[in-house]
């Protein structure tokens, strides 16, 4: 089955540490996104990458880095940065910009 | 910026048909409006696209006015399991990352 693949569903940092949210697509689709998403709150746009070697900030890219080395791999870095990282953080694919998205299931990112 | 505007929360009782309004005032014109559910602890999940006038699948109907400043999600006879929040999104291949705006959604309650 064609889909996103996040891992891993739980994730715990440390104070000053560095952590890597996975996300892997085999749709073949040129787009990829990361949004954080609070709780009772909406999706909002941490990174955009249109291609391979390619990405663009969102509102919200303070604290955060990205990779586009692979069509299907579009890895997410909280930095030590981010304040306040605590979060739900949902990957998406889509063949365009003005296509659906497709999401994965989410990485729950929690301060220890 | 093509931001939206949804009602923060809507009741509805089983099989009734609900309509969720989206405002986006500054719609531009290569701008497509994109729907979405989520469910709790899930990534969102596509519904349905439009750009102009009526569009309808197997799930739902989306109403665009000529204008195209706002849009109608309407879902028909709706049962328990339609409870979820639902995102109005505007955008295109033609706009920057910003544009990728999901905002706060409407929270859709069915009640028995």
């Amino acid at each position: 089955d064609g889909g996103i693949t996040q891992s891993p569903k739980y994730l715990f940092r440390k104070e000053g540490q560095n952590v890597t949210l996975s996300c892997e697509q085999n749709l073949n689709h040129d787009a990829m996104y990361w949004y954080r998403q609070d709780p009772g709150q909406g999706l909002r746009l941490i990174y955009y990458s249109q291609i391979v070697n390619d990405f663009q900030k969102g509102d919200i890219a303070e604290g955060y880095s990205v990779s586009r080395e692979k069509k299907e791999s579009f890895p997410l870095t909280v930095t030590s940065a981010q304040k306040n990282p605590t979060a739900f953080y949902l990957c998406a694919s889509s063949p365009g910009r003005t296509k659906p998205q497709h999401f994965g299931d989410g990485t729950r990112l929690s301060i220890l | 910026l093509a931001k939206t505007t949804q009602p923060i929360s809507m009741d509805s009782y089983e099989g009734q048909e609900v309509n969720i309004t989206c405002s986006h005032n500054n719609i531009a014109t290569n701008d497509y409006i994109t729907w979405y559910q989520q469910f709790p602890s899930q990534g969102p999940r596509f519904i349905i696209q439009g750009y102009k006038t009526k569009v309808t699948n197997e799930v739902a109907s989306l109403f665009i006015p000529a204008d195209r400043k706002s849009s109608t999600l309407s879902l028909p006879r709706v049962s328990l399991s339609d409870t979820a929040v639902y995102y109005c999104l505007v955008g295109s291949d033609l706009t920057g990352a910003n544009n990728l705006f999901f905002g706060t959604g409407t929270r859709l309650t069915v009640i028995p």
